[in-house]
């Protein structure tokens, strides 16, 4: 298995407070990303990143933001979590030198706003 | 910009049953193609890789097929079993440098 965790696995927030997602990788890849899986929408992109403080965004990035200060860390923040980010939060990681690797996925975070 | 689509959405076959699952990509200019499996609450866990030079990909009862041409891929299961029940979803990467589109997903059932 890819070695890829994110942390927490599960959080239960209330409106309007921040919360920070950490996803972590002991691949010394390059690509990672952030998706956020919704019955009914799918796997959507909310941010990437290709490298050390370089990232971009997704279909879905308005609320959230990223850092990535080291190869193996990539944290996902909602600055002011509302209910509409309640959803699965999988970080994911690709190989290859250009990025054109395999992608592999961690176990996901369970975020409820209430 | 690309599209990925999966029908039917969700399919139910009787166990020791061949399936192919089906997957079309709208460019054509494919850098590579993925296909992952999900089995319910949990992650994504990858099956094939199909990089643009290649026709296909086997990984013993799994082949996934590449026509680029056509903007399809398929992904046969052979000797279908319980086990095999997941939602499989395929992704294109029309660059190297690009984030994979998904789709969303065809969700199998095998029943025994």
């Amino acid at each position: 298995d890819a070695g890829i965790t994110q942390s927490p696995r599960h959080k239960v927030t209330e409106t309007g407070t921040p919360v920070t997602l950490r996803c972590h990788q002991t691949e010394n890849h390059r690509y990672m990303y952030w998706y956020r899986q919704d019955p009914g929408h799918g796997l959507r992109l909310i941010h990437y990143s290709y490298g050390v403080k370089d990232t971009d965004k997704g279909e879905v990035s308005d609320g959230y933001s990223v850092s990535r200060s080291k190869t193996e860390d990539f944290l996902l923040t909602l600055e002011s979590a509302t209910s509409s980010q309640t959803s699965v939060y999988f970080c994911a990681i690709r190989g290859g030198a250009s990025g054109g690797g395999e992608q592999f996925f961690g176990p996901g975070t369970r975020l409820t706003v209430l | 910009k690309q599209e990925v689509t999966q029908i039917p959405a969700a399919l139910s076959v009787p166990e020791g049953e061949n399936l192919v699952l089906n997957c079309s990509f709208t460019d054509s200019a494919i850098y590579n193609l993925q296909w992952f499996r999900q089995d319910p609450g949990k992650g994504l866990t990858s099956l094939l890789l199909i990089q643009s030079s290649q026709r296909e990909q086997t990984s013993g009862r799994l082949n996934a097929s590449l026509d680029k041409s056509s903007g399809r891929s398929t992904l046969y299961i052979a000797a279908s079993q319980p086990g095999d029940s997941a939602t499989y979803l395929c992704a294109a990467q029309s660059s190297g440098n690009t984030p994979l589109v998904f789709g969303k997903g065809t969700r199998l059932s095998v029943i025994a």
